[in-house]
C-alpha cells in the first residue's frame, strides 16, 4: 500500500542535540511538506519542497533545516537552535500542486519530539 | 499572506448537524480545503471548494462564498466516531514570491458529539 512513512512514533532528546526526524513517501509525489503542531493548535508550516533538491522555508523555519536528495524521503533535522522543539510534527505529501490546485496532502502518523 | 479563523470549538449530539465556520484572507486564492484529525493521528482531507456554492460528500458538505471570503464544512447525522478537530485550509498566491507552493491551515475546531 502506497502511503507515508515517519519514524520513530516517538523521540525523546536532551537540549543541545540536533535531531533527525525520517520522512518517507511511496505516492510518487513531487511536494513534500513538514508541519509542527502544538497541543490545541493548527498546522503551522516548517519546510516544503516542490521537487527534489529544492526546498522554501515555512512560516516557522528557524532553527530547522532540510533536505530533499531524493524524490521518495524529506528528512527534517531539529537543531538546537530552536528554542521550543517540543511538539508534534506532520509530514505530509502531494501531487505537483501546479498539476491541479486541489492537490489534498496526505500525512504520515507524526512524530512526537520530546526535549528535556 | 493568508490568514483563517475558526471557532476554536463546538458541541454537538448524536444524530444532529453541526457547522464550522471558516473565514479567510488571502492574496490570491486557490480554493478552500478541510481536514480531519483525530486526537494524536494523521489529518485526513475531505473535501475541497474552488467555485462558490455547495459540494456534498455523504454526510459531509463543504460550502463555500467567494465574495465573503467564507466557507462552512457541514457534517450531518452526527456519530461518536465524528469528535476530532476540522481544520480549514488555502493554498499561497502564486503571484507572491515563495508563496504558491504553501497550503496554510486555520487554527482547528474540536468537535465534540455527546450522546
Amino acid at each position: 500500500d502506497g502511503g507515508i512513512t515517519q519514524s520513530p512514533k516517538y523521540l525523546f532528546r536532551k537540549e543541545g542535540q540536533n535531531v533527525t526526524l525520517s520522512c518517507e513517501q511511496n505516492l510518487n509525489h513531487d511536494a513534500m511538506y513538514w508541519y509542527r503542531q502544538d497541543p490545541g493548535q493548527g498546522l503551522r508550516l516548517i519546510y516544503y519542497s516542490q521537487i527534489v533538491n529544492d526546498f522554501q522555508k515555512g512560516d516557522i523555519a528557524e532553527g530547522y533545516s532540510v533536505s530533499r536528495e531524493k524524490k521518495e524521503s524529506f528528512p527534517l533535522t531539529v537543531t538546537s537552535a530552536q528554542k521550543n522543539p517540543t511538539a508534534f510534527y506532520l509530514c505530509a505529501s502531494s501531487t505537483q500542486y501546479r498539476s491541479s490546485y486541489n492537490s489534498p496532502l496526505h500525512f504520515g502518523n507524526g512524530t512526537r519530539l520530546t526535549v528535556t | 499572506g493568508q490568514s483563517l479563523e475558526q471557532p476554536s470549538e463546538v458541541t454537538a449530539v448524536e444524530g444532529a448537524i453541526v457547522q464550522i465556520n471558516c473565514t479567510y484572507q488571502t492574496s490570491g486564492f486557490y480554493g478552500l480545503s478541510w481536514y480531519q484529525q483525530h486526537d494524536g493521528g494523521a489529518p485526513t482531507f475531505l473535501s475541497y471548494n474552488a467555485l462558490d456554492g455547495l459540494e456534498e460528500t455523504g454526510r459531509f458538505s463543504s460550502f463555500l462564498s467567494r465574495s465573503d471570503s467564507y466557507g462552512y464544512l457541514l457534517l450531518q447525522e452526527l456519530q461518536m466516531k465524528d469528535s476530532a478537530s476540522y481544520f480549514c485550509a488555502v493554498r499561497g498566491s502564486y503571484m507572491i514570491y515563495n508563496q504558491g507552493g504553501k497550503l496554510i491551515f486555520g487554527q482547528g475546531t474540536e468537535l465534540s458529539v455527546k450522546p
